[in-house]
């Protein structure tokens, strides 16, 4: 399998544009993360589905942020209006089942917000 | 939520034994313990999990005591490519109680 897989790898935008970050999950894997990681903040879960449905959104720092998955093997995490403060590495992860706790992680997408 | 505590960072040779331990003093009866690794520029990476005494893989040993409020990774003999921030989560899977990631434990393996 390739791995979960996140594009684009970069980005880089001009503040008020919108963003959209893309995540193909394991085949298979049944749950979906997405998480924010920041030198200030570390590692912040954002919102994470299960059998495609959002389960916990509440890491979702304000409106301006949110996630779909419309189907098992596809999710996007949009940003309108970006700002600099949203600058940041976002990472998808995919588990076989929720409580296993074993995430696999894809290899993220750096967002730069000018 | 069992809160953990690791030391921020950590030094080490290449060759040695790593030990990080990881303090839960408020772990549930159901609570798993779940370790990752973070290089950087990547995402990170299941080491490995267990709930109670010793488990073993080919990439570490999980040295768990009878009251569980505390784990220790154990990285035999490093190399330079263990350079890496190593993650503890606890919790028991439900309602999604075992995604939480604290700041981690910086490991520098030196030559």
């Amino acid at each position: 399998d390739a791995g979960v897989i996140q594009s684009p790898r970069h980005e880089v935008t001009e503040m008020g544009q919108e963003v959209t970050l893309r995540c193909k999950p394991i085949s298979g894997h049944n749950s979906l993360f997405w998480y924010r990681q920041t030198m200030m903040r570390g590692l912040e879960l954002l919102i994470y589905f299960n059998n495609n449905v959002p389960i916990d959104d509440s890491g979702m720092p304000e409106d301006r942020f949110s996630a779909k998955m419309p189907n098992a093997s596809f999710s996007t995490l949009k940003i309108q209006p970006s700002e600099p403060r949203d600058s940041a590495v976002y990472f998808c992860a995919s588990s076989l089942l929720l409580a296993s706790g074993e995430l696999f992680f894809g290899e993220g997408s750096r967002l730069t917000v000018l | 939520l069992a809160k953990t505590t690791q030391p921020i960072s950590m030094d080490s040779y290449e060759g040695q034994e790593v030990n990080i331990t990881c303090s839960h003093n408020n772990i549930a009866t159901n609570d798993y313990i779940t370790w990752y690794q973070q290089f950087p520029s990547q995402g990170p990476r299941f080491i490995i999990q267990g709930y109670k005494t010793k488990v073993t893989n080919e990439v570490a040993s999980l040295f768990i005591p009878a009251d569980r409020k505390s784990s220790t990774l154990s990285l035999p003999r490093v190399s330079l490519s263990d350079t890496a921030v190593y993650y503890c989560l606890v919790g028991d899977g439900n309602a999604g109680n075992m995604l939480t990631f604290g700041g981690g434990t910086r490991l520098m393996v030196k030559p």
